[in-house]
């Protein structure tokens, strides 16, 4: 059975401070892996998707890179428009071929 | 990132009326469109797996006599609550597959 697992549930940063956000994943048979963004109230926005150990993704202030195992989300200097919840999914092509599989998610808070 | 539209953004019903939530994928064609619904604090729970032209598969616990999905062409799909109650007070969103899987924005129920 494929699962995510996300860590830390919560990070709350000081703007301007980096890290990183934890996609912890078994699946059998890697078709990809994805990053989405979710505010309150909305539906998940899309970041990135990633397909192969070693490939990694930027966008602005984001940067997504995959092992076999996990994937990392970094924030570099994040600002407080940063903040939301960001969800992993992995699709595999095992016995849940077809539907992603996501994790709970980490909130996270950047503070001005 | 791709265009998903949701009608209506918020409904709020009568227990014991239908509610439909109509989903539209405005610059890609869905071959697979998923349903889900999110409680509040809560991650994605996967109600169901539509292809175009074929019945839904629901998940389990999922009552496909409840709700009703259509995806009667590409870039449409439907998801009717009948005989709401209160309990399906939730936030639903649909999530179009092409190349790859984006999100609508949501639809807030609320049943009194």
């Amino acid at each position: 059975e494929d699962q995510v697992t996300q860590s830390p549930e919560a990070l709350r940063l000081q703007e301007g401070e980096s890290s990183s956000l934890n996609c912890s994943y078994t699946v059998s048979g890697l078709r990809g892996l994805f990053w989405y963004r979710q505010d309150p109230g909305k539906g998940p926005e899309f970041l990135f998707t990633l397909y192969s150990a070693g490939e990694e993704k930027e966008k602005e202030r984001l940067k997504a890179t995959l092992t076999k195992k996990e994937s990392f989300l970094h924030i570099t200097a994040p600002k407080p428009e940063d903040s939301a919840t960001y969800l992993c999914a992995v699709l595999s092509s095992g016995t849940n071929a077809g539907k992603s599989t996501f994790g709970d998610g980490t909130t996270l808070t950047v503070k001005p | 990132g791709a265009v998903v539209s949701q009608h209506p953004s918020r409904v709020i019903c009568k227990s014991g009326t239908s509610v439909k939530i109509e989903c539209r994928s405005l610059d890609f064609q869905a071959t697979t469109m998923f349903w889900y619904r999110q409680f509040p604090k809560q991650s994605l729970m996967l109600m169901a797996t539509s292809n175009e032209g074929s019945k839904a598969t629901y998940e389990q616990g999922v009552e496909k006599d409840k709700f009703l999905i259509n995806h009667a062409s590409l870039t449409l799909s439907t998801l009717t609550v009948t005989s709401a109650h209160p309990e399906d007070s939730s936030f639903y969103i649909c999530s179009p597959r092409g190349d790859t899987q984006y999100f609508g924005p949501g639809t807030r129920l609320t049943v009194l």
